[in-house]
């Protein structure tokens, strides 16, 4: 079975440059979540899918940040314009949920990103 | 609300040690829990998993972790530590019955193991 992919596993910008990053989750995987890893810190959830619709976006800064989920697969996620403090790795994730039994969440490698 | 406390930032003990990873949580409904680990520049590997089954859960590589309803606690243990396990250690939280999905991480230990 096919892993969470993640593009690019790197990028390096200057600051007020635009990014996007790609995610293609495990076939047949309901919902799709996008976590910001800072440095030394525990990943935090930006933004989570369930199908194509969002469930929760309370964390994703709006003025800059954006993201998709075309048709219920992929996604994208966007920052326009990057600042220096979204250095940081962003991590895919996707899960099955059966039942009342929440299901593991499966992890792409990352796309880390650096702001000068 | 869902939350997970991990008490100890950083842990070090001697190869061939017993290893103690503390996570407590706070959840309104029955909770699902996890550990992942997270080697330098790698992704998050999931340890093992608690989903209202037996609470004494067995997972990869020798760990095992108890939930312990009435501490709210979910300790990750190991009774020997290798040099591979050095690595960070998230504890994660999710209550499948809010129906929301979320997964809540713990802002993780990072053990070292000393030759």
């Amino acid at each position: 079975e096919a892993g969470v992919a993640q593009s690019p596993r790197y990028k390096i910008i200057e600051k007020r440059q635009s990014v996007a990053f790609w995610c293609n989750p495990i076939s047949g995987h309901a919902t799709l979540y996008w976590y910001q890893q800072i440095l030394g810190q525990g990943p935090k959830l930006l933004i989570q899918f369930q199908n194509n619709g969002v469930v929760d976006d309370s964390q994703l800064p709006k003025d800059r940040f954006s993201a998709e989920r075309l048709k219920g697969v992929d996604s994208t996620l966007k920052i326009q314009p990057a600042k220096l403090e979204d250095s940081a790795v962003y991590l895919c994730a996707s899960s099955l949920e059966v039942g009342l039994y929440t299901g593991e969440l499966f992890f792409g490698e990352g796309s880390r990103l650096t702001v000068l | 609300a869902q939350s997970v406390t991990q008490l100890d930032s950083h842990v070090s003990v001697s190869e061939g040690t017993p290893v103690l990873l503390r996570c407590n949580y706070s959840s309104s409904y029955s909770p699902s829990l996890f550990w992942y680990v997270q080697h330098p520049n790698k992704g998050l590997q999931l340890l093992l998993k608690y989903t209202s089954a037996a609470t004494l859960v067995k997972g990869i590589n020798g760990f095992e972790a108890e939930f312990k309803k009435s501490e709210t606690s979910f300790h990750l243990t190991k009774p020997s530590a290798h040099m591979s396990d050095a690595a960070e250690y998230f504890c994660v939280v999710s209550d499948p019955g809010s129906g929301t999905y979320k997964y809540i991480f713990g802002t993780g230990t990072r053990l070292k193991v000393l030759a």
